[in-house]
């Protein structure tokens, strides 16, 4: 039950930037931090971006998160071929009381 | 390093149960929040269950209240999900996950366990 809505998917060319949105409403984006996270084809899910703007220890800096009312977006710039994954966008929900994410968005370099 | 191991996934018949179990080290266990999130074939992910590091605050998804259960025993640094009246519906991979409860995000993943609910 996906509340937060992302682009199915996003593509650009190795070294190139792409955008990520993800749309929610008051009762998740509008009031809670936005996490993000990365999903390698095969692999569990990792935490790319938290409260919002923030990298974990170890995320290049080419990975940005931005907020603004009730949307959120994930930037990835100089794409590289390692970037293909699937992106989810995720964040607390009041009205829900409980955790909601993204339907998820896949990046392909092309 | 958060580490964490899942285990007791499988096949099982719909309306049976499963237990899933979730052994953490690398962080102070007692101190955090911890999740499950599923991820059915083909689809994206899930939040299941959170559970606060005393145990004394529980959250489900609406689609598994009433028949999943979550616990954990921190004296042995683990999580558990009981799963009752299984439905094929919850076939999926079951992740753990630590969650940061004050500000809301999922920092460390397992690698999963897949159950698999059919006849």
């Amino acid at each position: 039950q996906s509340v937060l809505t992302q682009p199915p998917s996003v593509s650009a060319a190795p070294g190139q930037k792409v955008t990520i949105s993800c749309s929610g409403s008051s009762s998740n984006i509008g009031n809670h931090f936005v996490s993000w996270y990365q999903q390698l084809p095969g692999t569990a899910p990792k935490l790319l971006i938290y409260d919002n703007d923030n990298r974990p220890s170890g995320i290049p800096d080419r990975f940005s998160g931005s907020k603004s009312g009730t949307s959120a977006t994930l930037g990835i710039a100089g794409l590289q071929p390692g970037d293909e994954a699937d992106y989810y966008c995720g964040a607390w929900d009041t009205s829900l009381n409980f955790f909601v994410f993204g339907t998820g968005a896949k990046v392909t370099v092309l | 390093e958060v580490h964490l191991l899942e285990s007791g996934g499988g096949l099982v018949p719909p309306g049976g149960s499963l237990r899933l179990s979730c052994g953490a080290s690398g962080f102070i266990f007692s101190s955090n929040a911890m999740a499950w999130v599923r991820q059915a074939p083909g689809k994206g992910l899930e939040w299941v269950s959170g559970l606060r590091g005393a145990g004394d605050y529980t959250t489900y998804a609406d689609s598994v209240r009433g028949r999943f259960t979550i616990s954990r025993d921190n004296s042995r640094n683990t999580l558990y999900l009981q799963m009752n009246s299984l439905r094929a519906d919850d076939t999926a991979i079951y992740y753990c996950a630590s969650y940061s409860y004050t500000t809301g995000y999922l920092d460390g993943w397992g690698q999963g366990t897949l159950v698999t609910v059919s006849s």
